[in-house]
């Protein structure tokens, strides 16, 4: 299965900034996928990456505030814009794993807005 | 999206089988049924998936019911690092769909495992 190495693992900002985040996977994928988890709730998907192509949003995702980069098979970068306390949420990447059709997460971005 | 619905929560004491049950009434022909269980301050985890037949793997098995309508995990011998909440999620299989390949999660159950 594939292994995902995700950067930063945490991070504390001050509103207004940008943090970048970044997805390096171990094998060549089609699609990568980026989620948000607020405190103490599920997954959200945010968006779809596919390279050569734009990101896809999900319904109240738009890129201005989360833009997203696929510049080879391996590779994504989420950026989160302009944060406020509000964007205080644990960031994951996705990929599906080749060879059983499951999907492998990265240990997540733990990103604290004050 | 079709959707899935799982008890909020469940408990089980060590040792003894875990069965965790979904329903996904709505569960189209081209629908996988996967499951996924996320630890304290991990990201999911991938458990198993399955499409129509019964599925075993190392960590668990999947029953799917005759009409795909509902399933349940099984989880034969609970440890307490089996102790996670568990997401059931249905995902599309159709290539070139709008919803190809995404996963939505619900609140999944939250699985208390005691010694």
């Amino acid at each position: 299965s594939a292994v995902i190495s995700q950067k930063p693992s945490r991070d504390i900002c001050q509103r207004g900034t940008s943090l970048t985040i970044q997805c390096q996977v171990d094998s060549q994928v089609t699609m990568m996928f980026w989620y948000r988890q607020q405190p103490g709730q599920s997954l959200t998907l945010i968006a779809t990456a596919n390279q050569g192509s734009e990101a896809t949003y999900e319904s109240g995702f738009v890129i201005d505030k989360f833009p997203i980069s696929r510049p080879n098979l391996t590779f994504s970068t989420l950026t989160v814009s302009n944060m406020s306390p509000e964007d205080s949420s644990i960031y994951l990447c996705s990929v599906v794993a080749t060879g059983y059709g499951g999907y492998t997460f990265g240990s997540g971005t733990r990103l604290t807005v004050v | 999206d079709a959707k899935t619905t799982q008890p909020n929560s469940m408990e089980s004491n060590e040792e003894e089988p875990v069965h965790l049950p979904c329903n996904h009434s709505t569960i189209s022909g081209t629908d996988y049924i996967h499951w996924y269980r996320q630890l304290p301050s991990q990201g999911p985890e991938y458990v198993i998936h399955g499409l129509t037949s019964n599925v075993n793997n190392r960590m668990a098995s999947l029953a799917i019911a005759e009409d795909r309508k509902s399933s349940t995990l099984i989880l034969h011998r609970a440890t307490l690092r089996d102790a996670a909440v568990y997401y059931c999620i249905l995902r599309d299989g159709r290539a070139g769909g709008t919803s190809y390949g995404k996963l939505t999660f619900g609140q999944g159950t939250i699985l208390t495992v005691h010694p």
